[in-house]
């Protein structure tokens, strides 16, 4: 069965805090794609980065990070010095079934960044 | 601009009635989705199509149907709208050259009383 699972359902930090929001996947294929999409409170999705399956490499982006560990199927995303625009629900997805399989999402993560 | 165009942007809908929310996309994209997001359980998939003339259900299919007549427009039709369905939708499209890399409308809030 493929599934995502974010389990922090709601995170509150100061501002400059850092904070790492938790994906972790299933799936039986080897090809698959694992995404971070933002959604602010104006409602609309924002892709933020793609990884495929054979790409374990670490990315940094900004004061954005995301660490792919295929041994403990994670993809998890941190944040360095959060600023309140980084308030959003944050949702990881799968994509399986190759390129043109259907991606699912988590249930999302709540990230709320205090002044 | 390039992009996924959804209407309308929101609507107050009578239970029983028919409904089609429509979406436009200009990428020239092959797949196509809808997916509905009701708060704490994320986004689920309705129904999908990977090409023109081609359409597959998705997690939460009942009581929706599309139809995928060309590649640009593929609209999800209400055939008798229920309490339940009241919820955003969002259309999706998708280009396989770019590892499956969607790219969302901008969502319809639909509110069925």
């Amino acid at each position: 069965a493929q599934k995502v699972t974010q389990a922090q359902t709601e995170i509150s930090v100061v501002e400059k805090e850092d904070v790492t929001l938790d994906c972790v996947y299933e799936t039986r294929d080897t090809t698959y794609y694992l995404f971070w999409y933002k959604q602010p409170p104006s409602g609309e999705l924002v892709f933020l980065i793609r990884r495929n399956s054979f790409d374990e490499q670490n990315e940094i982006s900004g004061r954005y990070s995301w660490n792919f560990q295929k041994s403990t199927s994670s993809f998890n995303f941190t944040i360095t010095a959060s600023q309140v625009v980084d308030s959003a629900v944050y949702f990881c997805a799968l994509n399986y079934g190759g390129s043109q399989g259907n991606l699912i999402f988590g249930k999302g993560t709540k990230l709320s960044v205090k002044p | 601009i390039a992009g996924i165009t959804q209407a309308p942007t929101s609507q107050i809908l009578a239970a029983g009635r028919r409904m089609t929310l429509r979406c436009t996309q200009d990428m020239r994209h092959n797949a196509m989705y809808w997916y509905r997001q009701d708060l704490g359980l994320g986004l689920r998939l309705i129904h999908y199509s990977n090409t023109a003339g081609t359409t597959g259900k998705g997690e939460v299919p009942d009581g929706y149907s599309v139809s995928r007549a060309n590649t640009d427009d593929f609209p999800l039709t209400l055939a008798s709208a229920v309490p339940s369905q009241t919820s955003v939708y969002f259309c999706a499209s998708s280009d396989p050259t770019t590892g499956g890399g969607y790219t969302f409308g901008s969502g319809t809030r639909l509110t069925v009383v």
